[in-house]
């Protein structure tokens, strides 16, 4: 079947644009995270949905990073006003299940670049 | 708080040499521990996962075990080949919803 896709592959914004990245996870899968990776760094977690439940927002790094999942399907993560520190790949991970346990299939990102 | 610290790359080596990639973790608890690689032009895939000390995850070659006294999770591989070159990352855990938390990547190169 299809794994976590995730659009646009790649964003280029001016400094100041507001940007929506969206990902579509695995048909059925109860959890969402996004992650952001900053260049030759680790992810870092941003937030967590199970359903349509943000249940973790604690990675966000300002009140300009928003995410929604209203269906608890697809997600969106807007980012307002962007800045050239926002320049990353996005990453968005899907799981089966409500657990903390379960295998995190990730998408291929979005890779961000503010100017 | 809970990080993940693996050693510095790039890693180079010839083809058929042993790869150890080390990884040492600070948590509370007793979180579960993965190793992700990312291919070039590839998303992050799981390669192992171990759940519990003494615990050994191993998966195409590639082995892992979860040693809580020395808190690592080195992975290791007999004999490399050209297509393991990528980047491997190490994380862990922790039972707060499903928050991974990941060491900064180790790229490892494998010349023929």
């Amino acid at each position: 079947g299809a794994g976590v896709s995730q659009s646009p592959r790649y964003k280029v914004a001016k400094r100041g644009q507001d940007v929506a990245l969206r990902c579509d996870p695995i048909s059925g899968h109860v959890s969402l995270f996004w992650y952001q990776q900053a260049l030759g760094q680790g992810p870092e977690f941003l937030t967590y949905f199970q359903n349509e439940a943000q249940l973790d927002k604690s990675g966000l790094p300002s009140d300009r990073f928003f995410a929604e999942r209203p269906e608890g399907s697809v997600s969106t993560l807007k980012i307002q006003r962007t800045q050239q520190e926002d320049s990353a790949v996005y990453l968005c991970a899907s799981s089966l299940g409500g657990t903390a346990w379960e295998t995190q299939y990730f998408g291929p990102g979005t890779r961000l670049l503010v100017l | 708080g809970n990080s993940v610290t693996q050693m510095e790359g790039p890693v180079t080596l010839s083809e058929e040499a042993f790869l150890t990639i080390n990884c040492t973790y600070t948590a509370t608890g007793y979180p579960s521990l993965f190793w992700y690689v990312q291919y070039p032009g590839e998303g992050l895939q799981l390669l192992l996962k171990a759940t519990k000390a003494d615990d050994k995850g191993s998966n195409k070659g590639f082995e892992a075990t979860y040693r809580k006294e020395t808190t690592s999770f080195h992975l290791e591989k007999g004999s490399v080949q050209v297509s393991d070159s990528a980047v491997y990352f190490c994380a862990l855990l922790y039972n707060q919803g499903g928050k991974l938390i990941f060491g900064q990547g180790t790229e490892l190169s494998v010349k023929p």
